[in-house]
C-alpha cells in the first residue's frame, strides 16, 4: 500500500464545474499537506497547502483536510480547460520535510 | 518572481557514462531538495540539503552523489549510468519557514542510451 493515494482518473468534468480531487495517507504523524499541479513534461507546480484540519481557500481552490479520517482533498470551481493536468497530492511527516507523493489524479475539464 | 534553475535541460548520455545536474535554489532559499519522476511515475524523494549539510536522504542510489555549495547552490552527480535511470529529475528550493513549501525547477530530462 501507497503512503499516499490517489485515484488516478482520468476525472472528466464540464467547463464550469466543479473539480473533485481526493488523497488519503497512511501515516497518522503527516504534518503538511501539498497540491501540485503538473502538465505533462512539465514541473510540479505548488497550488494549495494545508496544515491544519478544516478549509483553505484560494481564489477558485479550496483544500480541505480531515486528519482524523486521514484525507485531504482539493476543490476547483469554475474548472477551465487549462485546468486539465495532473494533480498531485503530497505530505511531509516527522521523517523530514522530503514530499511523499501520491501517483496524480489526471483531470480533464471538458469544454 | 525569481525561480529555481536547473541546468541542462536535456542530457544525453551513454551507459555507464557520467552525468552532473546543477540547480540553483530561489533567492534566499537555503535547502535544496532532489526529485527524479520515471515515465508515468510520481516524484521520488532523492536528497536534501540544508545549509550545505545532508538533510534528509531518500531512495538515492549508491552511484549517485550530491552537495551543496556555499552559495546554495547544489549539484547531482551521477556515475555508471544504467538505462533506468533515464527520467526527469527536478530541484526543488525552500526555506525553514512556515511549512517549507517546495517550489520545483523546469527539471533536467536525463535520457541514457
Amino acid at each position: 500500500q501507497k503512503e499516499v493515494e490517489q485515484n488516478s482518473g482520468p476525472l472528466s468534468v464540464p467547463e464550469g464545474a466543479i473539480a473533485s480531487l481526493n488523497c488519503t495517507y497512511s501515516d497518522r504523524g503527516s504534518q503538511s499537506f501539498f497540491w501540485y499541479r503538473q502538465y505533462s513534461g512539465k514541473s510540479p507546480e505548488l497550488i494549495m497547502f494545508i496544515y491544519s484540519n478544516g478549509d483553505k481557500e484560494d481564489g477558485r481552490f479550496t483544500a480541505q483536510l480531515n486528519k482524523a479520517s486521514q484525507y485531504v482533498s482539493l476543490l476547483i470551481r469554475d474548472s477551465q480547460p487549462s485546468d486539465s493536468a495532473t494533480y498531485l497530492c503530497a505530505v511531509t511527516g516527522n521523517a523530514g520535510n522530503m514530499l511523499t507523493f501520491g501517483g496524480g489524479t489526471r483531470l480533464m475539464v471538458k469544454p | 518572481a525569481a525561480g529555481v534553475i536547473q541546468s541542462p535541460r536535456h542530457l544525453i548520455k551513454e551507459k555507464r557514462e557520467t552525468a552532473t545536474l546543477k540547480c540553483y535554489p530561489i533567492p534566499r532559499h537555503d535547502t535544496v531538495y532532489w526529485y527524479q519522476q520515471g515515465p508515468g511515475q510520481d516524484p521520488q524523494f532523492l536528497i536534501s540539503f540544508y545549509e550545505k549539510m545532508q538533510s534528509d536522504k531518500g531512495s538515492i542510489p549508491d552511484r549517485f552523489s550530491a552537495q551543496q555549495f556555499s552559495d546554495y547552490h547544489s549539484e547531482l552527480n551521477m556515475s555508471s549510468l544504467e538505462l533506468g535511470d533515464s527520467a526527469l529529475y527536478f530541484c526543488a528550493s525552500s526555506t525553514r519557514t512556515g511549512l517549507y513549501e517546495q517550489y520545483f525547477g523546469p527539471g533536467t530530462r536525463l535520457t541514457v542510451t
